[in-house]
């Protein structure tokens, strides 16, 4: 009930070209959805997050589109640089608890 | 403004060996939490604050302690070293839970190996 369940674990993509990576749930209380960027040697940042009221979210090059009837939020990133390879976690909470976070995703973009 | 420190970076322990991982945040939040990073597995909670003087288990606590004298710092203290303790251990502060307007704010890290 409490997991989050992430895919691809790991995704190589060219540069300009779109990553999406997928995430599931089972727990219908979550209605927060995070997404952490993790770059090597450093701490996971927060991303970007969406809550169950939207569709979809869109920040810059990174969007979250979320299917309530699903259970499954995805992000995608455009015109993907070299810069943004890094690791992804998906990550959901019930409101004002603790984050369940997925297995994470380690995206390469090749120039 | 520092953020979330850790330290060490890097430890090499002995098998039964003892030791603390040390955070601090400059931040004046209520909220912190220890995460172990293993590969393919996500972050997982191991304890967590809400306050000084105020510790709870998370997810995977056995084997760690934890203390809460001020709201700046929360040591992990690992009594009795393990292999399965080899992991990257990661701390993270939030002015509020984790739920809503906020984000989980992470220092760099601790890698920590046992032989």
């Amino acid at each position: 009930q409490q997991q989050v369940k992430q895919s691809p674990q790991s995704l190589i993509v060219q540069k300009g070209g779109i990553s999406i990576i997928n995430c599931a749930y089972e727990n219908t209380a979550f209605d927060y959805f995070p997404w952490y960027q993790q770059f090597p040697g450093k701490g996971p940042a927060l991303l970007i997050a969406i809550r169950p009221d939207v569709s979809e979210k869109k920040e810059g090059r990174f969007t979250i589109s979320f299917n309530k009837s699903a259970k499954q939020f995805s992000l995608h990133i455009m015109d993907s640089q070299p810069g943004d390879s890094a690791t992804y976690f998906c990550a959901a909470s019930p409101s004002g608890s603790r984050l369940t976070f997925g297995e994470g995703t380690q995206l390469t973009v090749n120039p | 403004n520092a953020g979330v420190t850790q330290t060490p970076k890097f430890r090499i322990l002995k098998i039964g060996q003892s030791m603390t991982l040390q955070c601090a945040q400059d931040m004046n939040h209520n909220y912190m939490y220890w995460y172990r990073q293993d590969p393919g597995m996500g972050l997982k909670l191991i304890y967590y604050s809400v306050g000084a003087g105020i510790t709870d288990k998370g997810e995977v606590p056995n084997g760690y302690n934890v203390s809460r004298s001020t709201t700046e710092d929360f040591p992990l203290r690992l009594e009795l070293a393990a292999p399965s303790q080899t992991s990257v251990y990661f701390c993270a502060s939030s002015y509020f839970g984790q739920g809503g307007n906020s984000p989980l704010h992470f220092g760099n890290g601790t890698r920590l190996t046992v032989t």
